[in-house]
């Protein structure tokens, strides 16, 4: 069946340190790939995507690369804010039946001033 | 903006007293999905509608009903909410067949149960 798996959390890191979340997934052929945020209070916004193997979504500074031979999508970010502090979901889409999300179980992150 | 606005942000109702929750979306999307999230966890489908077809998941409650009166609007209705039910209820829509397409969600309404 289909999955996602990400790290688990809560991640604590200072400002401007380096972040990865990592993520990897199980499905059968090679679905697309997400990684949606939510901060406090609110819904998901969609962060960056990646359809197709070696692609590399990239956004506010995020970045996470479609890596087919270790079924990975870890998310990377150079020097991390205080507002970057929130939610982060790993989730695919998955090719067979009803086009329907598949989340990690969420990773929180938490940066301190 | 084009969006999926959902009414409203916070809701409270009394132990088995229905309650409904809408969504709208000016996306002009086929697909409507209704999530349900506790406690940050990762979103937990209820049901979807492919234009008016309807989908049920196979672990959704019966207490848990969905209206689609057209292209815009979604309803989620509670029949009987429990204390468990208290959550974060979120919409999302995606157009047809678009695997590639992420989807957009709402901001959520989050339910009280007193």
């Amino acid at each position: 069946g289909n999955s996602v798996t990400q790290m688990e959390g809560p991640v604590t890191l200072s400002e401007e340190a380096f972040l990865t979340i990592n993520c990897t997934y199980t499905a059968t052929g090679y679905p697309s790939l997400f990684w949606y945020v939510q901060y406090p209070g609110e819904g998901l916004q969609l962060l960056l995507k990646a359809t197709k193997a070696d692609d590399k979504g990239s956004n506010k500074g995020f970045e996470a690369t479609y890596r087919k031979e270790t079924t990975s999508f870890h998310l990377e970010k150079g020097s991390v804010q205080v507002s970057d502090s929130a939610v982060y979901f790993c989730a695919l889409i998955r090719l067979q039946g009803a086009q329907k999300l598949v989340f990690g179980q969420g990773t929180r992150l938490t940066i301190n001033p | 903006d084009a969006m999926v606005i959902q009414n409203p942000r916070y809701q409270v109702t009394q132990f088995g007293k229905p309650v409904t929750l809408s969504c709208s979306q000016t996306l002009n999307h086929n697909v409507m999905y209704w999530y349900q999230q506790k406690s940050s966890q990762a979103p937990k489908l209820l049901f979807h509608y492919y234009d008016k077809d309807f989908n049920n998941e196979a672990d959704t409650p019966d207490n848990f009903q969905s209206r689609r009166p057209n292209t815009s609007f979604c309803f989620l209705d509670i029949r009987s909410p429990g204390l468990g039910d208290a959550a974060m209820y979120l919409c999302a829509t995606s157009p047809r067949g678009a695997r590639s397409s992420p989807l957009h969600f709402g901001n959520g309404t989050r339910l009280t149960v007193t």
